[in-house]
């Protein structure tokens, strides 16, 4: 079954306690990305990738670090946990053809809280 | 900047009826532009993409329009029924560069009995 997941589902810490959730796709996509979701603000992108070793910032990186050194996952690395990190986290994936970014398949989401 | 407007209000539509939810943009060129669907605590699902060489798209009881001219599109759903109520984001995209994919807030939708 095609399908992006995300580990942790739910996930409570301290602040500044190191952490990661993880994001792994068994559709060969090429282009993988993470997404945050506050309410009033809807979703923004905060890292994304064209391909291995591909990285880019999206529209809220701060606080963020991701790396992609395998094609199937993209971990979401959170150094020094605040609370204004608190929030509903998304992982996504496509393909990334001629035309850019197609359909994007969501993961779960991971909903954060940040004490 | 780039900006996406989708109605920040819920819109509430008695079944049956057609429901039409709108995404303006500006300062875009949108090569073309997605539509998802997303339920509470979920992820955004997929729904439809039109690319701006098209000008009406379907998907059994949806239809998108894409009028690049006004910097809108419309999102329709015909006979709509209470398991149509969510949010429907909309996401224009300029294609074929290095950008990331940015989404509206969405509109939630809820169709009354």
């Amino acid at each position: 079954e095609a399908q992006v997941t995300q580990n942790p589902r739910y996930l409570i810490t301290v602040t500044g306690k190191k952490l990661t959730v993880t994001c792994s796709q068994n559709m060969n996509h090429e282009y993988m990305s993470w997404y945050r979701q506050d309410p009033g603000l809807g979703l923004r992108q905060i890292y994304y990738s064209m391909n291995v070793e591909v990285t880019d910032k999206g529209d809220v990186p701060e606080g963020y670090k991701v790396s992609r050194k395998e094609k199937r996952n993209f971990p979401l690395i959170l150094e020094s946990p605040s609370p204004n990190q608190t929030s509903l986290y998304f992982c996504a994936s496509s393909f990334f053809g001629t035309s850019g970014i197609y359909e994007q398949y969501f993961g779960p989401g991971t909903r954060l809280t940040v004490t | 900047s780039q900006k996406i407007e989708q109605n920040s209000e819920a819109l509430n539509i008695q079944e049956g009826k057609t429901a039409t939810l709108t995404c303006n943009y500006t300062n875009y060129s949108p090569a073309y532009l997605q539509w998802y669907r997303q339920d509470p605590g979920r992820g955004p699902v997929f729904l439809l993409l039109i690319r701006e060489n098209e000008k009406e798209k379907r998907k059994e009881r949806l239809k998108v329009t894409f009028d690049t001219t006004l910097k809108q599109s419309l999102f329709h759903i015909t006979a709509s029924q209470p398991a149509d109520s969510a949010t429907y984001l909309c996401a224009p995209y300029s294609g074929g560069g290095a950008d990331g994919l940015t989404f509206g807030k969405g509109t939630h939708l809820i169709i009354q009995p």
